[in-house]
């Protein structure tokens, strides 16, 4: 158990629906990223939010958009969404100044049909 | 640019067999960390071991022992005695570090070795 949630667990979703993912950070951690993982493949960043705001982005259209609330909860949200984005996604949370000791959550598995 | 790879794409082995997982990263910063995760079926990734680019100190923890040699950039994991609980998918990564307004620890992942342990 690391502390940190993610909901729902399970989705289908059929293509050009829009979807939004939660994750709930382990207390205290300011630091939050998301990454996608496409079945028989490691996880791919897709941002990070920091203090509420992006920190950086990996290579993902700007359909895969985000937020970061004052509680450092965390939304992944898609819109458009298409078959290829079928995966598993995956929030970790962190402290700015520890921010190589990462926490994941249980993912998220989607289904786009 | 980073780059992870783990050549091994599956591995079986029957119980009470060491078995080694391969990595070999790429990377243009002097200064880095290198991480093996774990993946049960489950799909939460748990994290093993963390080792920065100073460190070349090689250890055993348990049944877990890591190799890490920057002169050939690899960091190889080794679990002796293996046990069907250890079935998995291994992740090696890579993060560098940071650099004012870069990403906090942002993770470059290999695509993973799936362990099989047959009892």
């Amino acid at each position: 158990e690391t502390g940190v949630t993610q909901s729902p667990t399970h989705l289908i979703k059929t293509r050009g629906q829009q979807v939004t993912l939660r994750c709930s950070s382990q207390s205290g951690h300011n630091t939050v990223s998301w990454y996608q993982q496409a079945l028989g493949q490691g996880p791919q960043f897709i941002f990070q939010y920091y203090r509420e705001e992006e920190n950086g982005r990996g290579n993902f259209p700007p359909r895969f958009s985000g937020l970061q609330f004052p509680n450092y909860s965390s939304e992944l949200n898609v819109n458009a969404l298409e078959l290829d984005d079928s995966a598993l996604y995956l929030c970790a949370s962190s402290l700015e100044d520890r921010y190589n000791e990462q926490f994941f959550g249980p993912g998220t598995r989607l289904t786009v049909l | 640019a980073q780059k992870v790879t783990q050549a091994q794409t599956e591995i079986s082995v029957v119980e009470k067999e060491d078995v080694t997982l391969d990595c070999v990263y790429e990377t243009r910063d002097t200064t880095y960390y290198l991480f093996w995760y774990k993946q049960p079926p489950s799909g939460e990734l748990v994290f093993l071991i963390r080792r920065n680019s100073f460190d070349e100190q090689n250890e055993i923890s348990g049944r877990y022992s890591w190799n890490f040699q920057k002169s050939t950039s690899s960091f190889n994991f080794t679990i002796t005695a293996s046990q069907v609980v250890d079935s998995a998918v291994y992740f090696c990564a890579l993060s560098e570090a940071y650099r004012g307004g870069s990403t906090l620890g942002r993770l470059y992942f290999g695509r993973g070795t799936q362990l099989t342990v047959w009892p």
